[in-house]
């Protein structure tokens, strides 16, 4: 029972470098959260997929661009990597946009 | 910005002994979730008080909500090693799909 897997769970990108985040969940679930994770801030939302084919922006959403593959899997993209996106990313699904399941975390490092 | 606000940022106790930790927020909820965090892991998902619900119990977790001071508590009676951990609340104040957490509290029971 995997629940919710991210791919990768380090990357250290140079400044202007892009790459892609993959999140794939295994329990069926409808709506689907990218968060970030910075000391003292708790969780920001980034984008959401309420269901397969949509997306929304969520607290933060500039610098990243999301897509719903399909209803396993949603990957957020960094296009230019910036030194203030170092962070730990975080992928989570939901059957009713209620109770979240996280991945273990993407930990992204921007020199 | 934040919707909940933890208190303490951080707290320090003895095995057995009681851990309260606060969350403070600042618009109407549907309703306010914890979760738990272990030192380079996912959130995991403990207990969710709906904003019709005064208290609620889980195991040795006791969580309560008070919506006139718009402000929740969790309760961890008989505290072992294995609590430590950093506990954050999250809120749903029906705004789409949002959950939006606080910056948590860092709890370590000493054995």
């Amino acid at each position: 029972n995997a629940g919710v897997t991210q791919t990768p769970k380090f990357q250290v990108l140079k400044t202007g470098q892009s790459m892609t985040l993959q999140c794939a969940q295994d329990m069926n679930h409808n709506s689907m959260y990218w968060y970030r994770q910075d000391p003292g801030m708790g969780l920001r939302l980034i984008y959401y997929s309420a269901s397969e084919g949509t997306t929304d922006k969520g607290e933060v959403p500039n610098g990243y661009n999301v897509s719903r593959l399909n209803k396993r899997e949603f990957s957020l993209r960094l296009e230019s990597a910036a030194p203030s996106q170092t962070s730990v990313y975080f992928c989570a699904s939901s059957p009713d946009s209620n109770v979240l399941t996280f991945g273990a975390g993407s930990r992204l490092t921007v020199l | 910005s934040q919707q909940g606000e933890e208190d303490p940022q951080a707290l320090s106790i003895q095995e057995g002994e009681n851990a309260t930790m606060n969350c403070s927020y600042k618009t109407s909820i549907n309703n306010l979730q914890w979760y738990r965090q272990n030192s380079g892991r996912g959130l995991v998902h403990l207990i969710l008080i709906r904003s019709n619900e005064r208290e609620k119990h889980s195991g040795r977790l006791r969580v309560t909500l008070d919506t006139s001071k718009k402000s929740s508590s969790l309760l961890i009676t008989a505290s072992r090693a294995a609590d430590t951990a950093s506990y954050f609340c999250a809120t749903d104040a029906g705004a789409g799909n949002m959950l939006t957490f606080g910056g948590g509290t860092r709890l370590m029971v000493k054995p």
